[in-house]
């Protein structure tokens, strides 16, 4: 079965300050990676999705980045912080030709 | 381009009761439906999906959503609410059948009162 997981789970850190979040998957290969944002009352945002490793396509401008350097692994980042940065962070896999997309727990990033 | 609107930011029932939790969509395509539940603190997991085929699609924990095309609806309904439904719903929309890229309701909180 495949699974997907995230972390860290709970970041406070400081504006300006840089920041990393990771995601892999496990079970499947070639799969469609996600990075999605919640904020409170506002709902889900796609952020990044990749198709492939080294393939980034952002949907929104911001403060944020991804990266893929392997297969099933997905990294989110930033150079320095911005308070409206904080925000729950998703990240989320499908099948390559799939439309059902799979969430892991979550990351809460607090900007300070 | 797809949106999605979800009627009522809250929703109380009370223990027992029907659960009904409302939703429209646009889509200028056919388009591929979706109801996610989010416990706190945690990411979200599928209830379930409509695709193409019967319209009437049944989910876990015993939800189910009709898809009506004519009134672009997908109402997601359960006939006895349990106090573990407590917790928030997203319905989203997919304008293909090969991407995850989703666009998500506002979400809406289900509160089950004993």
């Amino acid at each position: 079965s495949q699974t997907i997981h995230q972390w860290p789970a709970t970041l406070v850190q400081p504006v300006g300050s840089p920041l990393s979040l990771e995601c892999t998957v496990e079970g499947t290969s070639n799969p469609n990676l996600y990075w999605y944002r919640q904020a409170a009352g506002r709902g889900l945002q796609l952020l990044f999705y990749s198709v492939g490793i080294g393939q980034i396509s952002s949907e929104v401008p911001q403060n944020l980045s991804a990266s893929r350097p392997q297969d099933r692994q997905f990294i989110l980042s930033s150079k320095k912080l911005l308070l409206s940065d904080s925000g729950f962070y998703l990240c989320a896999w499908s099948w390559e030709t799939g439309n059902t997309i799979y969430f892991g727990e979550g990351s809460w990033l607090t900007v300070v | 381009a797809q949106s999605v609107t979800q009627l009522g930011s809250h929703v109380s029932v009370s223990e027992g009761a029907l659960v009904l939790l409302r939703c429209n969509y646009s889509s200028s395509v056919p388009p591929y439906l979706f109801w996610y539940v989010q416990y706190p603190n945690q990411g979200l997991q599928l209830l379930l999906k409509y695709t193409t085929g019967a319209t009437l699609v049944k989910g876990i924990n015993g939800f189910e959503a009709e898809f009506k095309k004519s009134e672009t609806s997908f109402h997601l309904t359960k006939p006895s609410a349990h106090m573990s439904d407590a917790a928030e719903y997203f319905c989203a929309v997919s304008a293909s059948s090969n991407t995850g890229k989703l666009i998500f309701g506002q979400g809406t909180t289900l509160q089950v009162k004993p």
